[in-house]
């Protein structure tokens, strides 16, 4: 069955260094989504993409959060300086849509950061 | 922000037992979905429901959906150890580009 890759899985730097993850979606999956997830909350989103574009960044902190799907298949979000609050679970999800016009969305195992 | 709340935030029970939680939402939606979350793994989709339906079964699992009182329920029938996670609703409240938004969580526990 098709996967959601995310890498790295874990990932320890120090505040104010340059972090990026990176997400391969399911094949034909045109949306793709980066999600954080805080210890103990749900996860929130950050940036969703439909095939190349940006379509909701609205909640991405752009001062120091960027997110990039040049082809529109693979995806890098990346965190320049980090801060000590961004350690968390960052999640990429891509969806298909449904035969009713719903979407699901299927998620990668998350790259935990942890920031010191 | 988190647009539903779920109720317990935490659950455990024995196996065999049934295990309820509760969502709460806010705003008008157009379909609510529950997801599962394994400790340290990402979400797995477990049902959807339209917010024209009041009822869903898939295997073990019922939920339902109350939209005049902006709430759903997840019924896990013969709960198994196999289903202890953190179990999240998730609303999504536009067409076109479909965005969810996660509540809180309940953690649910299943002894042997």
């Amino acid at each position: 069955e098709a996967e959601v890759a995310q890498s790295p899985r874990y990932k320890i730097t120090e505040k104010s260094q340059a972090v990026a993850f990176w997400c391969d979606p399911i094949s034909g999956h045109a949306t793709l989504y980066w999600y954080r997830q805080i210890l103990g909350q749900g996860p929130e989103l950050l940036v969703q993409f439909q095939d190349e574009s940006v379509v909701d960044d609205s909640q991405l902190p752009k001062d120091r959060f960027s997110a990039e799907r040049l082809k529109g298949v693979d995806s890098t979000l990346k965190i320049q300086p980090a801060e000590l609050g961004d350690s968390a679970m960052y999640l990429c999800a891509s969806s298909v849509r449904l035969a009713g016009g719903e979407e699901t969305q299927y998620f990668g195992p998350g790259t935990r950061l942890l920031v010191l | 922000s988190q647009q539903g709340e779920e109720d317990p935030q935490a659950l455990s029970i024995q196996e065999g037992e049934n295990a309820t939680m509760n969502c709460s939402y806010k705003t008008s939606i157009n379909n609510l979905q529950w997801y599962r979350q394994n400790s340290g793994r990402g979400l797995v989709h477990l049902i959807l429901i339209r917010s024209n339906e009041r009822e869903k079964h898939s295997g073990r699992l019922r939920v339902t959906l109350d939209t005049s009182k902006k709430s759903s329920s997840l019924l896990i029938t013969a709960s198994r150890a196999a289903d202890t996670a953190s179990y999240f609703c998730a609303t999504v409240f536009r067409t076109g580009f479909q965005k969810l938004v996660f509540g809180t969580g309940t953690r649910l526990l299943v002894s042997p």
